[in-house]
């Protein structure tokens, strides 16, 4: 069972503009979500979490939003950069040890 | 302070031989996750370990998988008679324990190969 869905495979923008990647998940116990940034041949390295208290944390040029109503979270990036080009994981805890990963988002952000 | 370790990075098995996957957490580190990326998909869990103990092993297959993390040396996942469905990318990842288990920091992945 999926309980984290990225339902975007890629994500292309240019370099500057906004970079939003999507996240949703059915669980209603999660209650720390993070994302998580892979680069080929490297291990997944965190970028920004946030608890299900909160519906924003920004972080420089990272902010995820938690909207708990619609089970959704998103991060945004601004500006986007060609060295964010990576795939984002977005990953969701109900505070045991099984983190749940989504299958990811590639992004190319193009010069 | 070097990071999570694992070796080898890459290894090849014929159907039926085992593989032995090791993780050397970050020092100061005393707990271990293992997770497992199949083609297309993201990680999955595996087991959770401290040293000496599984915490949870929820994640793993019932057969043919073990995972230890002994009091001195790296954590081991081992997979017995190795099938092709096994091909996948393994991460380990530590993290500080102490109610830290997010901060959870991951090693570059043993891609394993099936023949």
């Amino acid at each position: 069972d999926q309980q984290v869905k990225q339902n975007s495979p890629s994500l292309s923008v240019q370099e500057g503009r906004i970079s939003i990647l999507n996240c949703d998940y059915t669980n209603s116990m999660f209650d720390y979500f993070l994302w998580y940034k892979k680069y080929p041949a490297e291990g997944p390295t965190f970028l920004i979490s946030i608890s299900s208290i909160k519906d924003k944390n920004e972080d420089g040029r990272f902010t995820v939003f938690l909207n708990k109503s619609a089970k959704h979270l998103s991060l945004h990036i601004v500006p986007s950069q060609p060295g964010d080009s990576a795939v984002y994981f977005c990953a969701a805890s109900a505070g045991n040890n099984d983190m749940r990963f989504g299958a990811g988002t590639r992004l190319t952000v193009k010069p | 302070n070097a990071g999570v370790m694992q070796n080898p990075r890459h290894l090849v098995r014929r159907r039926g031989q085992e593989a032995r996957l090791r993780c050397s957490p970050m020092k100061g580190h005393s707990h271990v996750y293992w997770y497992r990326q199949l083609p297309e998909e993201g990680l999955k869990f595996m087991v959770y370990l401290q040293k000496e103990n599984i915490i949870d092993e929820s994640g793993m297959p019932k057969e043919r998988f073990s995972a230890e993390f002994p009091k001195e040396g790296p954590s081991i996942l081992r997979i017995q008679q190795v099938v092709r469905g096994d091909s996948a990318a393994y991460f380990c990842a530590s993290s500080p324990g102490s109610g830290r288990t997010y901060e959870q920091y991951f090693g570059p992945g043993t891609r394993l190969t099936v023949t």
